[in-house]
């Protein structure tokens, strides 16, 4: 079955400063997704990236998917406390909505 | 257009006692599946519910089911509650699409049994 690690698993930056999560998966992403979840509250849909080699951005988040399809890095530039919160990468299996998730990276950001 | 919509937002119940939660999807999705949350366990997946039929389903006791109604509205029971079911249940709606799709979450359902 397919087993999605991330890291780190914790973090705690300084406002301003960028920073990288990464996940990796023991197979082939057919679709990775990344979220970011608020301490006891819903997930909030980031990006879903499927073709290898692709990249996008939302405001000043950008993932990546390398070419392989097996590994996915997030970027987030000149963090700012509304970027605090949990950050989750999930996997979709093909002709099914069910994803596998990571266990999370946990993001502190201080003045 | 609306999110997702979870109903109630908390819950508390007693051992042995059941409980149902409910899922309204964004308007047009017919796709619905469901998780639960656990800081031991993480995201876990539940099941998943497209055009009212149970197309995929988890690791999960019989205990834990599920349906979804014509308008793609869901909703999922747990029968005979137990202390390790108190977790955030969360579902998620996706539209139709030809590859994976874009999945939007609801806020979730605390539940705490004891």
């Amino acid at each position: 079955s397919q087993e999605l690690e991330q890291s780190p698993q914790s973090l705690i930056v300084q406002e301003g400063k960028n920073l990288t999560i990464n996940c990796t998966s023991s197979k082939t992403l057919y679709g990775l997704y990344w979220y970011k979840q608020k301490y006891g509250e819903g997930l909030i849909f980031l990006m879903m990236l499927q073709k290898g080699g692709e990249e996008k951005s939302h405001e000043k988040i950008t993932a990546k998917l390398d070419e392989k399809k097996q590994q996915s890095s997030l970027h987030i530039t000149a963090s700012q406390p509304s970027h605090a919160g949990i950050y989750l990468c999930g996997a979709a299996g093909y002709n099914t909505d069910k994803l596998i998730f990571g266990t999370g990276t946990r993001l502190q950001v201080f003045p | 257009k609306a999110g997702v919509t979870q109903t109630p937002r908390y819950l508390i119940k007693t051992r042995g006692q059941q409980v149902t939660l409910s899922c309204s999807p964004i308007s047009g999705h017919r796709s619905v599946s469901w998780y639960q949350q656990t800081p031991g366990q993480g995201l876990q997946f539940l099941f998943e519910y497209f055009s009212e039929t149970q197309r995929n389903k988890g690791n999960f006791p019989g205990r834990f089911s599920g349906r979804q109604f014509s308008n793609s509205r869901s909703e999922m029971n747990v029968s005979t509650l137990e202390l390790g079911d108190s977790a955030l249940y969360l579902c998620a709606s996706s539209p139709p699409s030809g590859g994976p799709p874009e999945q939007y979450f609801g806020p979730g359902t605390r539940l705490t049994v004891t």
